[in-house]
């Protein structure tokens, strides 16, 4: 138990579906991240959001779109994927913005 | 540039101690540290070490960090099947007022029994 929940843990959807990744962490943090994992490629940060604001968007495409309702919740909203999208999505919380980042278990995501 | 370099594959035997290796580039970063990832999940944070420290020991763990080549390594003592993994090493990088974390491709552990 890491004290960051994501959901679901696997999903497969198709090129013009739209889906959600749900991130949510009890650890009383205040900074939440996402990450994309891809085989034999290092993590690659995708967001941080700060405090529920938006501090950095890793030039990621449009067709991935994250939002922060408040500090404990995080979402990825996924719409018009590419076959090149699949991989595992992490997601991550630290206390603030400079301390060390713990992960969930991840969303294994698979574009048909 | 960011960089951190990791060898891909390590195999030892149950009990011997294993050795996991990591260079980074950029010699300001603050904290140095090492993530554990068991298959299907995500990473878990293992030990981390301030840029002033030059050694870690937490239980089995031991990280040694030599800042003047730029090298940070994890030693596994007793090492146990259980700790067959990927481990990622990760160098964090003052970036836009948040703290970024640039991780290697990651070092497989086998161990055997």
């Amino acid at each position: 138990e890491t004290g960051v929940t994501q959901t679901p843990r696997h999903l497969v959807m198709g090129m013009t579906n739209k889906k959600s990744l749900k991130c949510e962490q009890h650890l009383g943090h205040n900074a939440m991240y996402w990450y994309k994992q891809s085989a034999k490629k290092p993590l690659e940060l995708m967001f941080v959001y700060s405090l529920e604001e938006r501090v950095e968007n890793n030039s990621v495409p449009s067709r991935f779109s994250p939002e922060c309702p408040n500090s404990s919740h995080l979402f990825l909203h996924l719409h018009t994927l590419q076959p090149e999208d699949s991989a595992l999505y992490l997601c991550a919380s630290s206390r603030d913005r400079n301390q060390p980042q713990h992960f969930g278990d991840g969303t294994r995501l698979s574009i048909l | 540039g960011e960089d951190v370099e990791q060898s891909l594959f390590l195999s030892v035997r149950e009990g011997d101690s294993s050795v996991i290796n990591c260079t980074y580039t950029d010699s300001s970063s603050t904290y140095l540290y090492w993530y554990k990832q068991e298959p299907g999940a995500g990473l878990q944070l293992l030990t981390y070490i301030f840029s002033n420290m030059d050694m870690k020991q937490d239980q089995r763990l031991t990280v040694l960090l030599n800042k003047k080549d730029k090298h940070l390594s994890l030693r596994i003592a007793d090492t146990q099947t259980g700790d067959s993994a990927i481990y990622f090493c990760a160098e964090s990088m003052d970036h836009t007022g948040f703290q970024k974390l640039v991780f290697g491709t990651g070092t497989r552990l086998l161990v055997s029994p």
